[in-house]
């Protein structure tokens, strides 16, 4: 049981690359999202996903784009890269969309620079 | 719209000495309050969260927090801090109406002195 695995770890982007981090969790949960932590702002919400084919914005979603195209992996996508993205990304699961008191479990994180 | 606030970038303590991370909320409907932990270069890790009517919650690695309703706070605390406890401490909130995405605090680094 891997949990919820990330990759790549490491990745540094020209600006207007695009490229897509991956994220996949093997137990069968519901809910997946994806967050970005920068110093003294916590994580804040790029994107999230109820289910499969169900996805919807966050705070943040300028610039990113998600697909749910099964219940295992939830990818997020870097259209045109921006020094502005430089950040660490985490995916992050929980076992019930509907259950508000189900805590996240969360992968190790993408350290993205974008020059 | 819901908001956390810890108003502590950094808590330093000595090993042995009890421990108080600061959280505070605000939300429209019932919170759902959760405490994380990240050590370097690792994900966040679930410690504990709010089960409505207890006002201390028991969670992991000895840690508890107290609920405090007339002061929306939700302190995260322990007994006797260890070295191995310094870490990035994140309090965060949801409400069961709407989008239930999980709004998080800034942090706050804790650091155990020998």
């Amino acid at each position: 049981n891997a949990g919820v695995t990330q990759t790549p770890k490491f990745q540094v982007l020209k600006t207007g690359q695009s490229m897509t981090l991956q994220c996949a969790q093997d137990m069968n949960h519901e809910y997946m999202s994806w967050y970005r932590q920068d110093p003294g702002m916590g994580l804040r919400l790029i994107h999230y996903s109820v289910g499969a084919g169900i996805t919807d914005q966050g705070e943040v979603p300028n610039g990113y784009n998600v697909s749910r195209s099964t219940t295992e992996d939830f990818p997020l996508r870097l259209l045109s890269a921006a020094p502005s993205q430089t950040s660490v990304y985490f995916c992050a699961s929980s076992y019930s969309a509907g259950a508000p008191n189900s805590p996240l479990h969360f992968g190790n994180g993408t350290r993205l620079t974008v020059t | 719209a819901q908001s956390v606030a810890q108003p502590e970038d950094q808590v330093n303590v000595a090993e042995g000495n009890p421990l108080t991370v600061k959280c505070t909320y605000s939300v429209s409907g019932n919170p759902y309050l959760f405490w994380y932990v990240q050590y370097p270069n690792r994900g966040l890790q679930f410690l504990l969260k709010y089960i409505t009517g207890d006002n201390l919650v028991k969670g992991s690695y000895g840690f508890e927090a107290e609920f405090n309703k007339s002061q929306t706070s939700f302190h995260l605390k322990k007994p006797s801090a260890l070295v191995s406890d310094s870490a990035l401490y994140f309090c965060a909130v949801r409400v069961d109406t709407g989008r239930r995405a999980l709004t998080f605090g800034s942090g706050t680094r804790l650091q155990v002195q020998p």
